[in-house]
């Protein structure tokens, strides 16, 4: 296996642009799960796959926010009109059981 | 939903010394209990987990217990070494369902 990557690992943005971020989960592992994580702060849930069907949201994740796994492989988190707030480090794991293992996150800044 | 607290916030020990964190959960119906290891700009690395049928678990220097009726778990360290220096943190799940992970404990290992 060679783990959970993402890209980019860094971002640096400007308000209200849109993001994209990428997600590849070890392979055969057909649950992949997106976190965000603030400074200081334990990750916490935005959303989750099955292979292909999106089948838990987090409230955290507002209409701004889409994810997609179009082929039950690699998954995309994209962020529209981007806020100081969204500032973060975004994660990705994947499972093919319970255990989670994560991604080395990417770190967005919205100046 | 499910709630993680997790004491304490900060640890600093001896080199050599034991280290002990502890968290409580809310949720009676969670059931796969995992510790993540988190390096400054790193993802989480899983550490150790365990599940609500067996009550302790070991690996070299690193061991859990779990105590359903309480609802509480702990990750105990036993010969601190300075590279345990990290943030640590636990997380409780019911299956292969998203991780709600508690506030995470800054440990620092003393030379």
């Amino acid at each position: 296996d060679t783990g959970v990557s993402q890209d980019p690992r860094h971002k640096i943005t400007k308000r209200g642009q849109n993001v994209t971020f990428r997600c590849d989960p070890i392979s055969e592992h057909n649950r992949l799960y997106w976190y965000r994580q603030t400074l200081g702060q334990g990750p916490e849930f935005l959303t989750y796959f099955q292979n292909e069907a999106q089948l838990e949201k987090s409230r955290l994740l507002s209409d701004r926010f889409s994810a997609e796994r179009p082929k039950g492989s690699f998954s995309t988190l994209e962020i529209q009109r981007t806020e100081q707030g969204d500032s973060a480090m975004y994660l990705c794991a994947s499972s093919k059981a319970d255990t989670q293992y994560f991604g080395p996150g990417t770190r967005l800044t919205v100046l | 939903g499910e709630n993680v607290e997790q004491h304490p916030s900060t640890l600093s020990v001896q080199e050599g010394d034991s280290a002990v964190i502890k968290c409580t959960y809310s949720d009676s119906a969670s059931n796969y209990f995992p510790w993540y290891k988190q390096e400054l700009g790193k993802g989480p690395q899983l550490i150790i987990d365990i599940r609500s049928n067996v009550g302790e678990k070991k690996d070299q220097r690193i061991a859990v217990t779990l105590n359903k009726t309480a609802k509480h778990f702990s990750l105990h360290i036993t010969e601190t070494q300075p590279e345990d220096s990290a943030v640590y943190f636990c997380a409780a799940s019911w299956g292969a369902q998203k991780l709600v992970f508690g506030q995470g404990t800054r440990l620092t290992i003393n030379p």
